[in-house]
């Protein structure tokens, strides 16, 4: 079954440091999706592309998070400095067209 | 922002018995889904029922749509204690193929043996 893969599964660092966030999208997906998941907002959208071009990215905090996508085949999402508050589960997830989004296992972000 | 609100926020059932979750949303939208999130893990798609669908089925779910009341359901029969998940609707408002998807904050679902 082909998948979505996120890296690191786990993150701990302490505020200030930069982190970043990888992600594979299923090939012959054209969009990409960012979300983050806390226990007080549930899941938000961050940021998503279709055909490596950003097309919102409203949901980000434009000072300190960045995302982008190099080629089809891998799509990142820094934060710096991070702080405590960007504590969080940050899931990616790819689709095509109206087809349902399949969702990466998640990269558990632990700022100090 | 939140599009979806699921109702009730937690489900306590025994196996074999039904499940069943509602979801509200707010503003038009082309399709609602639903997904499953295991602890740990990342969402999985359960069933997709569009705009212009009343009912649909797929295995133990069964999913009904109302948009005049802007709500939907779900409903999980013969419940197993594999079932035990959050249970999430999404919208994807409008016309365009491959929008955001708007979640609700989930319903937690407990199904004991």
């Amino acid at each position: 079954d082909a998948r979505v893969t996120q890296t690191p599964r786990h993150k701990v660092t302490e505020m200030g440091q930069e982190v970043t966030m990888r992600c594979q999208p299923i090939l012959g997906h054209n969009t990409v999706f960012w979300y983050r998941q806390t226990m007080m907002q549930g899941l938000e959208l961050l940021a998503y592309f279709r055909n490596r071009a950003p097309l919102d990215d409203s949901g980000m905090p434009k000072d300190r998070f960045s995302a982008e996508m190099p080629d089809a085949t891998l799509a990142t999402l820094k934060i710096q400095p991070s702080e405590p508050r960007d504590s969080a589960v940050y899931f990616c997830a790819s689709g095509q067209g109206h087809q349902p989004q399949h969702f990466g296992d998640g990269t558990r972000l632990s700022i100090l | 922002s939140q599009q979806g609100e699921e109702d009730p926020q937690a489900l306590s059932i025994q196996e074999g018995e039904n499940a069943t979750m509602n979801c509200s949303y707010k503003t038009s939208i082309n399709n609602l889904q639903w997904y499953r999130q295991n602890s740990g893990r990342g969402l999985v798609h359960l069933i997709l029922i569009r705009s212009n669908e009343r009912e649909k089925h797929s295995g133990r779910l069964r999913v009904t749509l109302d948009t005049s009341k802007k709500s939907s359901s779900l409903l999980i029969t013969a419940s197993r204690a594999a079932d035990t998940a959050s249970y999430f609707c999404a919208t994807a408002p409008g016309d365009k193929a491959g929008t955001a998807l708007i979640f609700g904050k989930g319903t937690t679902l407990s199904v004991s043996s």
